[in-house]
């Protein structure tokens, strides 16, 4: 069965310090990895997209890692700000399309 | 970049009456559109997948008569909710692919949130 697993499920850091969320997939045949932002009340929106020949990939303060051998994917936040407080969703794709969703990572980045 | 265009962002819409939300991509053909349902503190929830010119596949437990789904074109799907119920109340996103390519991925519209009294 394939499954996405987020950890922490939740995390509280002060604005200004660094960050890494997890994410461990079964996915397979695996095709694409994909980081998400979801405000409160909003779609989600791309962080990062990295296929298997990819193993880090940025997006200003977000980097990505992938390890396609031990099927974990980390999202790295630098330098963080309030704006950074949402829920982040690690997605993974098969070959076919079939995309199964994390549970997400609650980011709270206090003052 | 991608854009998808979902309106309306929230509705009210009383018991029994039909709801239909849209989903347009702006600068790009989505051959696949794909609907989601995200109650609160949650995962969003595939109930369906959308192709361009023929009939949706919907997920287990998905009603497919009561949330019609039609992807008339290759820029717009739309997801009617009909005769809705305060249970169905939920927020409804949906997600577009490009026609090609996997530059523009999978690109969510911002939502709509869906209260029935």
């Amino acid at each position: 069965k394939n499954q996405v697993e987020q950890s922490p499920q939740s995390l509280i850091i002060l604005e200004g310090k660094n960050c890494t969320l997890q994410c461990n997939y079964t996915v397979s045949p695996f095709s694409n990895l994909r980081w998400y932002k979801q405000d409160t009340g909003r779609g989600p929106v791309s962080l990062t997209i990295m296929t298997f020949s990819e193993n880090t990939k940025s997006n200003g303060r977000y980097t990505a890692t992938l390890d396609a051998d031990t099927k974990q994917s980390s999202l790295h936040i630098t330098a963080s700000q309030l704006s950074d407080s949402a829920s982040y969703i690690c997605v993974v794709s098969t070959n076919a399309g079939k995309s199964t969703f994390g549970d997400g990572t609650t980011l709270t980045v206090k003052p | 970049g991608a854009v998808v265009s979902q309106h309306p962002s929230r509705v009210i819409c009383k018991s029994g009456t039909s709801v239909k939300i849209e989903c347009r991509s702006l600068d790009f053909q989505a051959t696949t559109m794909f609907w989601y349902r995200q109650f609160p503190k949650q995962s969003l929830m595939l109930m369906a997948t959308s192709n361009e010119g023929s009939k949706a596949t919907y997920e287990q437990g998905v009603e497919k008569d009561k949330f019609l789904i039609n992807h008339a074109s290759l820029t717009l799907s739309t997801l009617t909710v009909t005769s809705a119920h305060p249970e169905d109340s939920s927020f409804y996103i949906c997600s577009a692919k490009a026609s090609t390519g996997l530059r523009y991925g999978y690109t969510f519209g911002s939502g709509t949130r869906l209260t029935v009294v």
